[in-house]
């Protein structure tokens, strides 16, 4: 069946650097979503890409559609302590419509 | 502008026990979801109804079931709780097909 896979599964960041986490689906898919989770608390939808090769900014965080529509990835530049959670891809998933698949997300730990 | 609101936020239960999660969304969005959250694999759907009156199965549904009461409300139910289904539950709700989800707070369910 379909997988949305995330890597990496954890991610330490020093405070100021950046970093990338990848998203990877096993089938082509018609558009990505990404949502962060803060600790304690729920996802949150961040940001939905559907061309192939789009690309997004929010402030830091840059996120990308590959050209082949099979992956993504989410870039943040200089990490800041409100960028720590887990951040989760999800894609449409194949055996119906309007459902997502989830990837099993990268949590973003940053040390001051 | 509560959005998507779940109850109870925590709950304790013994093993054979049953209980409902009560879900409401006042965005009058078409579609609800019921997901499980455990460490290191994401977010898994149980349940979700594309609209009032209908509901399908996700990825894990053995041992729950549903009721889509209205368009407001979704209901998951535990007839006789496991450990196994020890785990925190979120509801969410999209207005349609592809759009973002809205996720409640959750439910973390601890069953000894």
């Amino acid at each position: 069946g379909q997988q949305v896979m995330q890597i990496p599964q954890y991610q330490h960041v020093q405070e100021g650097e950046d970093f990338t986490t990848y998203c990877n689906s096993s089938t082509t898919l018609s558009n990505i979503q990404w949502y962060k989770q803060r600790p304690g608390g729920h996802p949150v939808f961040l940001i939905q890409l559907v061309k192939s090769g789009e690309v997004k900014k929010q402030k830091r965080l840059t996120f990308q559609f590959g050209e082949a529509k099979k992956n993504s990835s989410l870039h943040i530049t200089a990490t800041q302590t409100t960028d720590v959670g887990t951040y989760f891809c999800a894609g449409p998933s194949t055996d119906s419509w309007g459902k997502f698949q989830f990837g099993a997300g990268t949590q973003v730990v940053v040390t001051p | 502008n509560a959005g998507v609101t779940q109850t109870p936020k925590f709950q304790v239960l013994k093993t054979g026990q049953s209980m409902t999660l009560q879900c409401a969304q006042d965005m009058n969005h078409n579609s609800m979801y019921w997901y499980r959250q455990d460490p290191g694999m994401g977010l898994r759907l149980i349940y979700y109804s594309a609209s009032e009156g209908t509901t399908d199965k996700g990825e894990v549904p053995n041992g729950y079931n549903v009721s889509r009461l209205n368009k407001r409300e979704f209901s998951l139910r535990l007839e006789s709780a496991a450990p196994s289904q020890t785990s925190v539950y979120f509801c969410a709700s999209q207005t349609a097909d592809n759009s973002p989800l809205h996720f409640g707070n959750g439910t973390r369910l601890t069953v000894t």
